[in-house]
C-alpha cells in the first residue's frame, strides 16, 4: 500500500513569499511517478507537476518540483494571488498491483 | 480541447445502487486510461478506479473492490462507474479523470465532478 504524508497541514502566507511543501512516501517508488495537483475551492484539481519535476504546458516557471529517496518537494518560487490553493501530491505503483495514491493535502493560505 | 462531462450523480439511500457516466471529448477517447477519483464533502482527494484504454484491464482501490465496476463504451466515447451497495462513507463528489498517456500513472485532465449523496 502506497501512503503518502504531506507536511504541512496548512500554511499562511503572503503574496511574494517562496513556499516549500513537502510530500513524504511510505516505501521506495519510483520517482518518476509522483506528481502534484492544485485544487482551488468549487474546482477540478489541476496537474502541475509529473515524474517528480517536469512542468505540463502552460504551467508557469514559478512550479518546480524535486526529489530525494522518499522525499518530494513542491515549490512555488513567488506565491501570485491565484495560488493560494491546496496542493495534493499523487504517486503510482504497480507492485504487487496497480494503484494510485494521493496525499491529505496541504493548504496555502492568505495571510 | 479536452472535456469531461460527468452525469448521473443523486441521492441515495443506503445499500442502493447508482450509475454515473462521464462523456469525453476533444481526444481519442480509446487511446487513454480513464480513472474515477472521489472527494469526500470538506476531504482529499480520494483514487477510486482505472481502467485501461488498451485492453480494458480494471483496478480498483480495496474500499470500493467488490462493490464497484467501472466500464468504458469506446464507440460513446464515454466512462461508468456502477456503484452499489452503497454507504454514506461513498458520499463524494465523482471526478472522472484521463490518464496521460506516456504511461498511465498521472491524471492530465479532471471533469468537474458529479455528487453522490449517501442518505436515507
Amino acid at each position: 500500500e502506497i501512503v503518502l504524508t504531506q507536511s504541512p497541514g496548512t500554511l499562511s502566507l503572503s503574496p511574494g513569499e517562496r513556499v516549500t511543501l513537502s510530500c513524504r512516501a511510505s516505501q521506495s517508488l519510483s520517482s518518476t511517478y509522483l506528481a502534484w495537483y492544485q485544487q482551488k475551492p468549487g474546482q477540478a484539481p489541476r496537474l502541475l507537476i509529473f515524474d517528480a519535476s517536469k512542468r505540463p504546458t502552460g504551467i508557469p516557471d514559478r512550479f518546480s518540483g524535486s526529489a530525494s529517496g522518499t522525499d518530494f518537494t513542491l515549490t512555488i518560487s513567488r506565491l501570485e494571488p491565484e495560488d493560494f490553493a491546496v496542493y495534493y501530491c499523487q504517486q503510482y505503483g504497480d507492485s504487487p498491483r496497480r494503484m494510485w495514491a494521493f496525499g491529505q493535502g496541504t493548504k496555502v493560505e492568505i495571510k | 480541447e479536452v472535456q469531461l462531462v460527468e452525469s448521473g450523480g443523486g441521492l441515495v439511500q443506503p445499500g442502493g445502487s447508482l450509475r454515473l457516466s462521464c462523456a469525453a471529448s476533444g481526444f481519442t477517447f480509446r487511446n487513454y486510461a480513464m480513472s474515477w477519483v472521489r472527494q469526500a464533502p470538506g476531504k482529499g482527494l480520494e483514487w477510486v478506479s482505472t481502467i485501461t484504454g488498451s485492453d480494458g484491464s480494471t483496478y480498483y482501490a480495496d474500499s470500493v473492490k467488490g462493490r464497484f465496476t467501472i466500464s468504458r463504451g469506446n464507440s460513446k466515447n464515454t466512462l461508468y462507474l456502477q456503484m452499489n451497495s452503497l454507504t454514506a462513507g461513498d458520499t463524494a463528489i465523482y471526478h472522472c479523470a484521463q490518464n496521460d498517456a506516456a504511461s498511465g500513472t498521472v491524471f492530465d485532465y479532471w471533469g468537474q465532478g458529479a455528487l453522490v449523496t449517501v442518505s436515507s
